[in-house]
């Protein structure tokens, strides 16, 4: 079925850790968003991408970084990761402004 | 800049009675509003979504939404819910021929039998 792909569903890492969690659509969508999902918070956008090859920030990018190498992945990094990005990780992507696409999610935790 | 308020974090409604879900946005430009559900342990789905035309808007299950551009709202509506539709609720706004969306913090809906 086409949609969006995450990998993996669950991790736990501990505190410093780095990871890379997968998005791939095969709708061929231009765009493409990481958000994370905290109890009562909704979904606050992390970094987004307009194409193959781009990505910017969203409303909390910091600890966080991106890539778009192909059109139909984008991959979200941590570096070192901390107690605070214990979260759930939902990448969406769309072709306008009609509606997204959203992945099944990613629930890490930190420790 | 947009911004989307759902004013009602949790609802609870017995089974089959009516229910809104509130949802209140600003912007200072045209808008397109969406409605997403996001049933236990899943990823959200689009439920319906205002781009133009017509202000009253519905989902295949049931749900309706009215576009009320004075109100500044985009209230969501059941007239009999079901166990099934319990779920989280986001509210969405982006601006027309935009692409970023801005969500609601999500009301959360418990239907009671």
């Amino acid at each position: 079925n086409a949609g969006v792909t995450q990998t993996p569903k669950f991790r736990v890492l501990k505190t410093g850790q780095s990871m890379t969690l997968l998005c791939a659509q095969d709708m061929n969508h231009e765009y493409m968003y990481w958000y994370r999902q905290d109890p009562g918070m909704g979904l606050r956008l992390i970094h987004y991408s307009v194409g193959e090859g781009t990505t910017a920030k969203g409303e909390v990018p910091d600890g966080y970084n991106v890539s778009r190498l192909k059109k139909q992945n984008f991959l979200l990094g941590l570096e070192s990761a901390a107690p605070s990005q214990t979260s759930v990780y939902f990448c969406a992507s769309s072709s306008d402004s009609l509606g997204y696409t959203f992945g099944s999610g990613t629930r890490l935790t930190v420790v | 800049a947009q911004s989307v308020t759902q004013l009602d974090s949790q609802v609870p409604v017995f089974e089959e009675a009516p229910v809104e879900l509130r949802c209140n946005y600003s912007s200072s430009v045209s808008v397109y509003l969406f409605w997403y559900v996001q049933y236990p342990n899943q990823g959200l789905q689009l439920l319906l979504k205002y781009l133009s035309g017509s202000t009253l808007v519905e989902s295949i299950n049931g749900f309706e939404a009215e576009f009320n551009k004075g109100q500044t709202s985009f209230h969501l509506r059941k007239p009999s819910v079901h166990i099934s539709d319990t779920a989280e609720y986001f509210c969405a706004v982006s601006g027309a021929g935009g692409f970023k969306t801005i969500f609601g913090a999500g009301t959360r809906l418990f239907v009671k039998a």
